[in-house]
This record gives C-alpha cells, sequence and structure tokens, in this order.
C-alpha cells in the first residue's frame, strides 16, 4: 500500500509570491495534519483536517490556509511568502479523527524562499 | 502549554553499543507518545507508539518506555548499527488543545564503524 504521498518534493518562490502544497493521504484514512519544519528544529503543528473541516489550527499567521477535498486530499497554501516560510512542510495522515490514532508523515515538500 | 525536550541534542558512539535517547514533557495528561526517526532532509518514519495505558513497547532492537506521571519518555537502541544513524525526534500527543503532536528538538544520533 502506498504511503502518504506529497508534491512537488522541492519548490523555490520568491519573496511576495504564492505557493501550493499538496498531500494525498494514505487509503482509509480521513485525518491530515499539516507541519513545519525548520532546518535543525523539530516539527511545528499548521492544521489539521477532519471530513474536510478545520479541527485545528496552530499558531500561523492568515497567510497560511489550507482545505481538505471530498477523497480527503488536502493542499496547504502560503500567501505573501517571507524568507522565514523556507522549510520542510510535513502532511501527517491518520484513521480516525479518534486521539489516540497513530499518524503517519510523507516525505515533505522543501520550500525555499528567495 | 505543553513542551517537549529532548537530551542528548547530539550522541556519538562507536558500532555495537547499547544506547539511550531521552524525552521529557511538561504536561503529563497526553493520549500518547511517538518516536519518529528522520534521515537528512527526508520525511519522518514512526518507530514506535505508546498509548498513555502503556509502560512501554517493543519492535525489533528498539525498545521505548512511557513514565507519564514524571514526563519522561526513553528509546533504548540495542547494538546499535552504522545504519540506525539519524535524527531521533520523540512528540506527545496532548489532551489539551487541538489534535496535533508536539514534538522536541531531536536527538541527531552518529554511530561509528
Amino acid at each position: 500500500d502506498a504511503g502518504v504521498t506529497q508534491s512537488p518534493t522541492h519548490l523555490i518562490k520568491t519573496r511576495g509570491q504564492h505557493v501550493t502544497l499538496r498531500c494525498s493521504p494514505i487509503s482509509g484514512h480521513k485525518s491530515v495534519s499539516w507541519y513545519q519544519q525548520v532546518l535543525g528544529q523539530g516539527p511545528q503543528f499548521i492544521f489539521q483536517y477532519y471530513e474536510k473541516e478545520e479541527r485545528g489550527r496552530g499558531n500561523f499567521p492568515d497567510r497560511f490556509s489550507a482545505r481538505q477535498f471530498p477523497n480527503y486530499s488536502s493542499e496547504l497554501n502560503v500567501n505573501a511568502l517571507l524568507l522565514g516560510d523556507s522549510a520542510l512542510y510535513l502532511c501527517a495522515s491518520s484513521l480516525a479523527r479518534s486521539r489516540n490514532n497513530e499518524q503517519f508523515f510523507g516525505p515533505g515538500t522543501r520550500l525555499t524562499v528567495l | 502549554k505543553q513542551e517537549v525536550t529532548q537530551i542528548p541534542a547530539a550522541l556519538s558512539v562507536p558500532e555495537g553499543e547499547n544506547l539511550v535517547l531521552n524525552c521529557s514533557f511538561t504536561d503529563s495528561a497526553i493520549y500518547n507518545l511517538q518516536w519518529f526517526r528522520q534521515d537528512p532532509g527526508k520525511g519522518l518514519t514512526s518507530l514506535l507508539l505508546i498509548q498513555s495505558s502503556q509502560r512501554e513497547q517493543t519492535s525489533g532492537r528498539l525498545n521505548a518506555s512511557l513514565d507519564k506521571s514524571s514526563g519522561r519518555s526513553t528509546l533504548y537502541i540495542a547494538a546499535s548499527q552504522p545504519g540506525d544513524s539519524a535524527t531521533y525526534l520523540c512528540a506527545v500527543n496532548s489532551v489539551q488543545g487541538a489534535q496535533k503532536l508536539v514534538f522536541g528538538q531531536g536527538t541527531r544520533l552518529t554511530i561509528n564503524p
């Protein structure tokens, strides 16, 4: 079975631009979460979606937004990019909304903002 | 606010040694704790998941323990191999707040042949 997939693998943007990152969860998983990992640090929570609704939001500005589609895939959008948005963006999926479920991560999208 | 700390930040040991990585968290109200492995520039690979009601989990040469009341977890790696070289991250799923994992900063492990 395929794991969590993310696209693109790498992305280079300039300040002020907009970016869309995509994630497909493991088949049967309905919950998708997004994390930002800056070099040398642990991942930081951005959003969690379950059944197409936002269920949690981390301490990120409104420039960050996301959505989940009927097939449970998800997009993360970042507007007005800043140099500090350069990071590895990770998507995680889990089976259901239960807080006990294990989360499985994708390979990430490396975003570089110049 | 849940905070997770991992000590040491980096560890270098010769091949074959047994080793322990430490993780501590400030709020003991958690659903579970996960240990992950991350290779440079890659995503996270889940190693072990310990539910709050459990004391330990084992997978091959890995054993993770959880002492929820004291806010501590350890990851024990037996008979280390060069292929174990990676960054190891622990993350807790707190009862309070949104459903999310709160991560430590990781321990960068190097196993020398």
